[in-house]
């Protein structure tokens, strides 16, 4: 009965290659986000979608791209890695936007 | 732009004390402010919350204030047990951000039997 979970887990890739790390929430909630966590433990985010809608894309280089098929799951695609995307990345959701987020237990991408 | 601040160090105390941790931010005040938790390797659990007009939250051990003049909110947590143990990240939202939550770098608590 996980509320937010996220796959894969772990995920160690070469550059250049292309991934997706996936996420679904199972709480009912409208808004889901996508955090990332860097080796500094500095979260910042990355996306918002509202009901499938996309509110919030910070400044992130383009070859980031989610994907929302429906408001229970938030996708992201990762084109062309590049070493400095290694990091922990989090996909989390919220009941209204900005209220209290519920996190998933994070998605550890390592670039080689 | 918005700025918030919390001690990077970490914050080491022995258990039956009080730990308390800062959060300071610039500009102007946020909507509200939360408090959460993360263990290593887990991701970030809600804690508290607190609004821009409320001084003060409790919740059993935990105790946040938020005070809009001095740009501060102080977390508590009375009786810390090792179980405390964690990193505590404090995120602000404004108003004019359209529901974006900004992360503190977050504080390592240790708490030494």
């Amino acid at each position: 009965d996980t509320a937010v979970s996220q796959t894969p887990k772990y995920l160690v890739t070469q550059m250049g290659n292309d991934k997706s790390i996936k996420c679904e929430q199972n709480l009912g909630h409208d808004t889901m986000y996508w955090y990332k966590q860097d080796s500094k433990k500095f979260l910042k985010i990355m996306f918002s979608y509202n009901n499938k809608e996309l509110i919030i894309n910070e400044t992130v280089p383009n070859r980031f791209s989610p994907k929302s098929p429906d408001k229970a799951h938030l996708n992201l695609h990762i084109n062309s890695l590049e070493l400095g995307d290694s990091a922990v990345y989090f996909c989390a959701s919220s009941q209204v936007r900005g209220n209290t987020i519920y996190f998933g237990e994070g998605s550890w991408l390592t670039v080689v | 732009s918005q700025k918030i601040e919390q001690n990077s160090e970490a914050l080491n105390i022995q258990e039956g004390k009080t730990a308390t941790l800062t959060c300071n931010y610039t500009n102007y005040s946020p909507a509200y402010l939360q408090w959460y938790r993360q263990d290593p390797g887990r991701g970030p659990v809600f804690l508290l919350l607190i609004r821009e007009n409320e001084k003060e939250k409790r919740k059993e051990r935990l105790k946040v204030t938020f005070d809009t003049t001095l740009k501060q909110s102080l977390f508590h947590i009375t009786a810390s047990q090792p179980a405390d143990s964690a990193t505590y990240l404090c995120a602000l939202e404004w108003n004019n951000q359209g529901g974006k939550l900004i992360f503190g770098q977050g504080t390592e608590l240790s708490v030494k039997p």
